[in-house]
Formats: C-alpha cells, structure tokens, sequence
C-alpha cells in the first residue's frame, strides 16, 4: 500500500512569507502528527490531529498551525517565516494502536527560508 | 518530563560485525513505548523495531534486536552482521502509551557508518 506522501519535497521561501505543507496518511489511518527536524534542536513535535481534531500541541509559536480534512489529509502552515524555520518537517500517520503506537513516516518537506 | 540520551554522536563498524546503539530514557509513566527508527540521507525515517513497557521479552526484527534493560532505563539497538547499506542515522524515541496522543519524544540520534 501507498506510504506517507508529503509535497513539496523542496521549497525555498524568504522571510515574512507563509507556507503551507501537505500530506497524505496511509489509508486508514486518521492520526497524522508532524515533527520538525534542525541540526541544533533535533526531531520536535509540532501537533497530532486525529479525527479532525488537534490532540496535542509541541512548543511552537502560534506562527505553526494546522489542520486535517475529512479525509485525514493534513496541512500545516507556517506565517511569517523566520530564518530559523528552515529545517526538515515530517509528517507520520499511525491507525491509533495502542498496543505499538507505530509512526509510518513520509519522506519529508525541506523548507530553507532566505 | 520525558528525556531520550543518545551518548553516541557517531559509530564507526567494519562491515559484517554487530554494532550496538546506546539509548537511556527517562519517564515517571509505568506505560510507554520504545522505538528506533532509521534516517538515511533522503530524510525519511524508517521504523525499525518497538518495545513496548510491559513486554517481557526483547523484540526482535530480523537483524534488529531491542536490549531492553527496565530498570536501568535503557534500550540499546542491537544490529547484527551490519551491512553497507545500515549506514545512516538512527534515533531512539519514546511514547507514553497513556496518553492517547500520538507524540514521540526523539534523542539527537546515532551517526552509525559501515566501513567496508
């Protein structure tokens, strides 16, 4: 079955513009969380949205949103970059088993903002 | 507050031999989860292998073992007979499974290069 899909795979943006990112969980799975990943902070959690619903919130200012359609697509968004957003954002969707809790994980959105 | 310790900025093994990837983790939760997951440079991360709080025997994933040791909080990666293309980097997560939220807490990762 298909992965995790996240698009763009690259984009290059320069500060104060926002950017939307996209991606397609497995099938069947509705919980879609998202991670940003730097050389200097490592792998953070951003926000999980299951069901349409944010779950949970990482620690990030209120320039990170997010949200998932119907279809458990999720977006993120990102307003008013600032240099230091540049990093790899991933994506990870899961069916909600409690008993593994495995994240699938897509290929990533590299965003560099100038 | 859950923390996740990777003491290993970079591993350096001849190709063939078993490697093992430290992780210690911290949590007051009685439930929780431990993964690994591997980087390779096109960024995806991919799962390896889980451990689960309550489970009393090691996982095992083909090459991969989990060398669960509860009560000194660690969980080391085992990978056996490493191959040129285990070269990447590799991270030890952790969730707490009662929370319903599907939140990994990530260590900074293990460069693990295979020399051949």
């Amino acid at each position: 079955k298909a992965g995790v899909t996240q698009t763009p795979r690259y984009l290059i943006k320069t500060r104060g513009q926002q950017v939307t990112l996209s991606c397609s969980p497995i099938s069947g799975h509705r919980s879609v969380s998202w991670y940003q990943q730097t050389p200097g902070q490592g792998l953070q959690f951003l926000f999980e949205y299951f069901s349409e619903t944010q779950r949970n919130k990482g620690n990030f200012p209120g320039r990170f949103s997010g949200r998932q359609f119907s279809n458990s697509r999720s977006e993120m968004n990102v307003s008013t970059l600032e240099l230091g957003d540049s990093a790899l954002y991933l994506c990870a969707s899961s069916w909600q088993d409690r008993s593994t809790g495995e994240l699938f994980f897509g290929e990533g959105s590299r965003l560099t903002v100038l | 507050a859950q923390k996740i310790t990777q003491t290993q900025p970079g591993m350096f093994v001849q190709e063939k031999e078993a490697v093992t990837l430290d992780c210690t983790y911290d949590t007051s939760d009685q439930s929780y989860g431990l993964f690994w997951y591997k980087q390779p440079s096109s960024g995806e991360m991919i799962f390896l292998i889980y451990q689960g709080s309550y489970d009393e025997q090691n996982a095992t994933e083909g090459r991969y073992s989990l060398n669960f040791q509860k009560a000194r909080k660690s969980a080391n990666l085992v990978i056996s007979a490493s191959q040129l293309g285990d070269s990447a980097m590799y991270f030890c997560a952790m969730r707490e499974l009662n929370q319903g939220a599907q939140k990994l807490v990530f260590g900074q990762g293990t460069r693990l290069t295979i020399n051949p």
